[in-house]
């Protein structure tokens, strides 16, 4: 079973370009997960989606930042007009459908490390 | 708003002694999981142990164990026998047990060094 895939691993873009993060998660995983991790910080949770469905996204920026987990195919962070400041890993978890609310471990991705020019 | 401090910022151990990092958290909830993360040079985030906030006993999972104080608000891991491939970012992180709220919460994260 593959565990979560994320591409590209690495993206440079110049400020003002946008950004496309994909996450793939496990098989049988419907919940998607998009955390951010700043150099030598934590990660901090951005957004929360089931399939076609954007559960939390209390993390998420206000402005320029976008998520959709699509009924066929990857989750996408999209990042518009990219700034030095959204220079960040950027890391996407997945886990299994709750089953009768049992808790379920978030399994992570490799990351992306997105650096803005 | 649930916090989570790891107020070690760097530790070291000599390579098959004993080593434990501290965690502690802020919460009003009682029902909660708490887990501990290792990220080592390659920046994968790893599953290193979970422990359930209903649970009395303190998890294990091989040479990772924790020491789970639920009144003191602490989740401290243990690592015997240290071995160069735990050198690693660990992170503690919490999450709710409340319906619906999934997302971690993150400790800033403690760099552990191996020495041979």
């Amino acid at each position: 079973n593959a565990g979560v895939m994320q591409n590209p691993r690495h993206l440079v873009r110049r400020r003002g370009q946008e950004a496309r993060l994909r996450c793939s998660p496990m098989k049988g995983h419907s919940h998607v997960y998009w955390y951010r991790q700043l150099p030598e910080e934590g990660l901090k949770f951005m957004v929360y989606l089931q399939k076609e469905n954007i559960i939390d996204e209390s993390g998420m920026p206000k402005e320029r930042f976008s998520a959709e987990f699509p009924k066929e195919g990857p989750s996408i962070l999209r990042i518009q007009q990219v700034v030095r400041g959204d220079s960040a890993a950027y890391f996407c978890a997945s886990s299994p459908r709750l089953i009768g609310g049992a808790e379920e471990t978030q399994y992570f991705g490799p990351g992306t490390r997105l650096l803005v020019l | 708003a649930q916090t989570v401090t790891q107020s070690q910022p760097e530790m070291s151990v000599q390579e098959a002694e004993t080593v434990t990092l501290s965690c502690t958290y802020d919460t009003s909830e009682s029902d909660y999981y708490l887990f501990w993360y290792k990220q080592p040079p390659s920046r994968q985030m790893i599953l290193v142990i979970r422990q359930e906030a209903y649970k009395q006993q303190n998890a294990t999972e091989n040479r990772f164990s924790v020491n789970f104080q639920k009144a003191a608000k602490s989740f401290s891991l243990k690592i015997s026998d240290s071995q160069l491939g735990d050198a690693a970012m660990y992170f503690c992180a919490y999450r709710s047990a409340a319906g619906g709220a999934q997302k971690l919460v993150f400790g800033q994260g403690t760099r552990l060094t191996i020495n041979p």
